[in-house]
């Protein structure tokens, strides 16, 4: 069945520096990889979608890399603030097809 | 940007009584919405996919007649927890999608609802 795998313990990071979380998953080819952010007893929020076949996609402080080969995104936070701080949790998607959510990985910037 | 409101934000209720759910698209039109389940550090659960004027789409091993879902509108949906039960409690979140062109879902979600069944 498909699976897809977060970094489970919190990461804990300074500010100022780069948080980068994982997503694996096995048994899916996505045609495109989410990733959301959820703030404690709020919805997830959209931040950034990529594609198959790109390698990788920038918004402001946030990148995020798609290896369809490895089954893997990194999801890249530069110059991290205690703002930042939240789960954070991608989703994998097929065209017209519902969403499957990984658990997420709570990160938590440190001042 | 795309708005979903979802109310109420938090809900306590007796065992056996029926709660009511809503979910709004505010600024688009939402001919399918989601609703989802969250267990505290769990991953979001699809429990059934709302779509306007038709029955809703369950998953596997969601009860639909515990947990009755009206799209009656392109701008509303319900999500209606009947008998409920202690293990009922949950995080409940709904979720629409201005479809991309690409067929991308993109989804907004609304702020939650906390049920909690004594």
């Amino acid at each position: 069945s498909q699976k897809i795998e977060q970094n489970s313990e919190a990461l804990n990071i300074q500010e100022g520096k780069t948080a980068t979380l994982t997503c694996n998953y096995t048994n899916y080819s996505p045609a495109y990889l989410q990733w959301y952010r959820q703030d404690p007893g709020r919805g997830p929020v959209f931040l950034l979608l990529i594609r198959e076949n790109e390698k990788e996609k920038r918004k402001e402080r946030l990148k995020v890399t798609f290896d369809t080969t490895l089954k893997q995104s990194l999801f890249h936070i530069t110059a991290s603030q205690p703002a930042d701080s939240a789960t954070y949790l991608c989703a994998l998607g097929a065209l017209h097809s519902k969403l499957i959510f990984g658990t997420g990985t709570l990160l938590a910037v440190q001042p | 940007g795309a708005v979903v409101s979802q109310h109420p934000s938090w809900v306590i209720c007796k065992s056996g009584t029926s709660v009511k759910i809503e979910c709004r698209s505010l600024d688009f039109q939402a001919t399918t919405m989601f609703w989802y389940r969250q267990f505290p550090k769990q991953s979001l659960m699809l429990m059934a996919t709302s779509n306007e004027g038709s029955k809703a789409t369950y998953e596997q091993g969601v009860e639909k007649d515990k947990f009755l879902i009206n799209h009656a509108s392109l701008t509303l949906s319900t999500l209606t927890v009947t008998s409920a039960h202690p293990e009922d409690s949950s995080f409940y979140i709904c979720s629409a999608s201005p479809l991309m062109s690409s067929g991308a879902n993109v989804l907004t979600f609304g702020a939650g609802s906390r049920l909690t069944v004594l």
